[in-house]
């Protein structure tokens, strides 16, 4: 079984500060880690995934996370936020050689920029 | 390239009546999954279709249900429509490899509001 849990449900930070946002999974076997983005009122945006080609992944936008297999975690940084970045992340995980359709989701952290 | 396209994007329905959501993926892509997202449950997964057959199913009333196509076209049907069925309902695609694993690409959803 898996799941994931996304430590804070809102983060605030100010327009250039770094930008931390914590995921923790939980999976019985190696996992494939996403994670999203949702603008009000729109879907879901890719801004990385993880598959074990490496450990510290590059997204869009300057997003970044490291898998840590010992702390089972995923969290997502940028160095430098962006009023823009201003939105709801959500952190995900399926079973690597599983169905890959059936993602498990974070609640999701609001994240706000202060100007 | 196109992106997932979900119809209709927002509808007003009465509770007891039945509605029909539709997706088209990614061309090429084979799978299909759909998501639904409430403030108080978050995202949880309905099911995936893969090549016309349905792959995997949530945990939810047989009132929901879905099909694929063979140009892998989706529909998804929710009969007897209750107010908790308020939702924004997103659809995702995938071509999916066992080596790199699936980038999972969402639509921007379908409003449907019971009244």
């Amino acid at each position: 079984a898996q799941s994931v849990t996304q430590l804070g449900s809102h983060v605030s930070v100010s327009e250039g500060a770094l930008v931390l946002l914590r995921c923790n999974y939980s999976s019985s076997v190696p996992p494939y880690l996403f994670w999203y983005v949702q603008y009000p009122n729109q879907g879901l945006q890719l801004l990385l995934k993880y598959t074990s080609a490496a450990t510290l992944v590059k997204g869009i936008n300057g997003f970044e996370a490291e898998f840590k297999k010992s702390e089972t975690s995923f969290h997502l940084t940028k160095p430098s936020a962006h009023m823009s970045d201003a939105a709801e992340y959500f952190c995900a995980v399926s079973a690597k050689g599983g169905s890959q359709g059936n993602l498990i989701f974070g609640k999701g952290t609001k994240l706000s920029v202060k100007p | 390239k196109a992106g997932v396209t979900q119809t209709p994007r927002y509808l007003i329905k009465t509770r007891g009546q039945q509605v029909t959501l539709s997706c088209s993926p990614i061309s090429g892509h084979r799978s299909v999954s759909w998501y639904q997202q409430t403030p108080g449950q978050g995202l949880q997964f309905l099911f995936e279709y893969f090549s016309e057959t349905q792959r995997n199913k949530g945990n939810f009333p047989g009132r929901f249900s879905g099909r694929q196509f063979s140009n892998s076209r989706s529909e998804m049907n929710v009969s007897t429509l209750e107010l908790g069925d308020s939702a924004l309902y997103l659809c995702a695609s995938s071509f999916e490899s066992a080596s790199t694993g699936n980038t999972i690409y969402f639509g921007e959803g379908s409003w449907l509001t019971v009244v």
